[in-house]
């Protein structure tokens, strides 16, 4: 079946723009998850979401980030007055609700911020 | 504050050799410790992973060694092959638990010799 998509695949912006990514998980899995992955860095946990709510946004760095998952599967990341250091690669993953840890990632979307 | 330390930061083997990339962890609430492999431009996929109940996991040319009381893990591949050439990232997080979001490591790059 089809697995976790993100759009755009590329995105460039200007200093100070606002950008918006988009994560469609596998379809049924109720948990949604964003992470940041900086050149040579592992990815880094950004927000949680458990169906339509942020069950947890600990790994917002700051307001200008926000995200949002209004019916409980597409979710879009949306980036404020963009900086050069929020250039990375923003990549979505998914899970069942069951037992299982097993998150499936998209391949990412990746920002650069001129 | 980096919660699992992986090394080496990079890795050459010959075709056939076995690779070896090791991980420490210092928060003794985790309990899930997976591997992911990560092909550039692609997102990270899961490997193999293991909980602490077990100190050794195969699956096929991948196995996971698990040591509980010195808090570290690591990853084998035996025999090698160029296929393998990847980034890969060990993870950690609280299994069951209310987020289930994954502590990465800084990733391993592995370049397998033919």
């Amino acid at each position: 079946g089809a697995g976790v998509s993100q759009t755009p695949s590329n995105k460039v912006t200007e200093k100070g723009k606002y950008v918006e990514l988009r994560c469609d998980p596998i379809s049924g899995h109720t948990a949604l998850y964003w992470y940041r992955q900086s050149l040579g860095q592992g990815p880094e946990f950004l927000i949680y979401f458990q169906g339509t709510g942020a069950a947890d946004d600990s790994g917002l760095p700051n307001d200008r980030f926000f995200a949002v998952r209004p019916e409980g599967s597409v979710s879009t990341l949306k980036i404020q007055r963009t900086e050069r250091g929020d250039s990375a690669v923003y990549l979505c993953a998914s899970r069942t609700s069951g037992s299982t840890d097993t998150q499936y990632f998209g391949p990412g979307t990746r920002l650069t911020v001129l | 504050q980096q919660q699992v330390k992986q090394s080496p930061q990079s890795l050459i083997v010959q075709k056939g050799g076995i690779s070896i990339i090791n991980c420490a962890y210092e928060n003794t609430a985790f309990d899930y410790f997976p591997w992911y492999q990560q092909f550039p431009g692609k997102g990270p996929a899961l490997l193999i992973a293991i909980r602490p109940d077990v100190s050794e996991k195969k699956e096929g040319r991948f196995t996971i060694s698990f040591n509980k009381s010195a808090k570290q893990f690591s990853l084998h591949i035996m025999d090698s092959q160029p296929g393998d050439s990847a980034t890969y990232f060990c993870a950690a997080s609280k299994y069951g638990g209310a987020t289930n979001k994954l502590i990465f490591g800084t990733g391993t790059l592995l370049a397998v010799q033919p």
